[in-house]
């Protein structure tokens, strides 16, 4: 149990482009879902935190009219990265939580900004 | 005040041996304490997770030491493999307030056994 997927595991675009990434819970309802961002050999950065059918809380520094986070169902939330450039080149990943305190990850994706 | 600090930043361990761990916190609003284990790639998986109301949680091989006193936890991996070959990242949270379930993670370890 206990399952997150994100789609797609890899993308390529060019810069000044969008790009959408769905995360999923697969097998249980996710009251709270996160973004994180890994540059390698790094650890994590939390982006974002949604709630389904309200705003995204974004941590200090992230912006919120790149990196937008719709959380439309209890079992699916997207980051749609705005306008990219090469600087936004990261491994995006999502985790979803039943209770808030659990959290399960997602396989995340890699964006390449050429 | 929101830090975990983990070390050591890398370690490497015989197949066997046993692979330790620490991280050390500061915010002692933080209630909840787990680990995870990342692969190449791959998304973080949840190993083994503690509350502060225990000192010591076992699952197989893995064991997390609590000591709130010292404001630090430790993994223990018991018999490493080199399928334990991974990065490890130690996390804290508080599960209250407007900080509801935001991990806080530590810097990560790289632990490499060899066969």
């Amino acid at each position: 149990g206990a399952v997150v997927s994100q789609h797609p595991s890899r993308v390529i675009c060019k810069s000044g482009t969008s790009v959408k990434i769905e995360c999923r819970s697969l097998d249980f309802q996710a009251t709270t879902m996160f973004w994180y961002r890994q540059f390698p050999k790094q650890s994590l950065m939390l982006m974002a935190t949604s709630n389904e059918g309200s705003k995204a809380t974004y941590e200090q520094g992230v912006e919120k009219d790149k990196f937008l986070i719709n959380h439309a169902s209890l079992t699916l939330s997207t980051l749609t990265v705005t306008s990219a450039h090469p600087e936004d080149s990261s491994f995006y990943i999502c985790s979803a939580s039943l209770t808030g305190a659990e959290q399960y990850f997602g396989p995340g994706t890699r964006l390449t900004v050429t | 005040q929101q830090q975990v600090k983990q070390s050591p930043q890398s370690l490497i361990v015989q197949k066997g041996g046993i692979s330790i761990i620490n991280c050390a916190y500061e915010n002692t609003a933080f209630d909840y304490f787990p680990w995870y284990q990342q692969f190449p790639g791959k998304g973080p998986a949840l190993l083994i997770a503690i509350n502060p109301d225990v000192s010591e949680k076992k699952e197989g091989r893995f064991t997390i030491s609590f000591n709130k006193s010292a404001k630090q936890f430790s993994l223990h991996i018991m018999d490493s493999q080199p399928g334990d070959s991974a990065t490890y990242f130690c996390a804290a949270s508080r599960n209250g307030g407007t900080s509801y379930g935001k991990l806080t993670f530590g810097q990560g370890t790289i632990l490499t056994v060899h066969p």
